[in-house]
């Protein structure tokens, strides 16, 4: 069965302290391995696509990275405005080019 | 560049009661998609139209759940019957032709079911 798994599904840290957020991922051929931060209240804002084992993409204090079973997000001293829910989703071969399986969510906060 | 629009932005109907929703995307945005997400999950397609053409529904209940997309750009959901467990956040997204810039999601409607 397709399916996206997060891990944790909750992170506190403090100010500064850096961290990783886990997406490991089981579909028949990945197409893309997306990355999505979502604020309460609010609709999921795109972060990052990655496509191939070995890639990488940064913005700001984020690093997305992608292995073969799972992609890590990498947050690099983090401030408290970092302070969302981080999901990742997958497109699969055999799925419509848009059909995504989103996994549940990392919360993550960010105390000052 | 204006964002995906969605309204009404919260709705709280009884059971069995018809709701709609509208989505109006970015402009230029060939391809639209439907989204429910239940509090604590990720979102889970439920229709992907392709300008005024179904890519996809296979997760769509459709029993209750049916989806239009007239003239290929604003799109409607409605559900009819409503059911307690259709309480839901139901996002619109859209995109252009390539998916490799990501899917712009809307704000979500916020529907509760009593």
């Amino acid at each position: 069965e397709d399916q996206v798994t997060q891990s944790p599904e909750a992170l506190r840290l403090q100010e500064g302290e850096s961290s990783s957020l886990n997406c490991s991922y089981t579909v028949s051929g990945l197409r893309g391995l997306f990355w999505y931060r979502q604020d309460p209240g609010k609709g999921p804002e795109f972060l990052f696509t990655l496509y191939s084992a070995g890639e990488e993409k940064e913005k700001e204090r984020l690093k997305a990275t992608l292995t073969k079973k799972e992609s890590f997000l990498h947050i690099t001293a983090p401030k408290p405005e970092d302070s969302a829910t981080y999901l990742c989703a997958a497109a699969y071969y055999g799925g419509s080019q848009g059909n995504l399986i989103f996994g549940k969510g990392t919360k993550l906060s960010v105390k000052p | 560049e204006a964002g995906v629009a969605q309204s009404p932005r919260y709705k709280i109907i009884e059971k069995r009661q018809s709701v709609a929703f509208w989505c109006n995307p970015i402009s230029g945005h060939a391809t639209l998609y439907w989204y429910q997400q239940i509090l604590g999950q990720g979102p889970k397609l439920l229709i992907q139209f392709q300008n005024n053409g179904v890519v996809d529904d296979s997760q769509l209940p459709k029993d209750r759940f049916s989806a239009e997309r007239l003239k290929g750009v604003d799109s409607t959901l409605k559900i009819q019957p409503a059911k307690l467990e259709d309480s839901a956040v139901y996002l619109c997204a859209s995109s252009p032709p390539s998916v490799a810039g990501g899917q712009f999601f809307g704000p979500g409607t916020r529907l509760t079911v009593l």
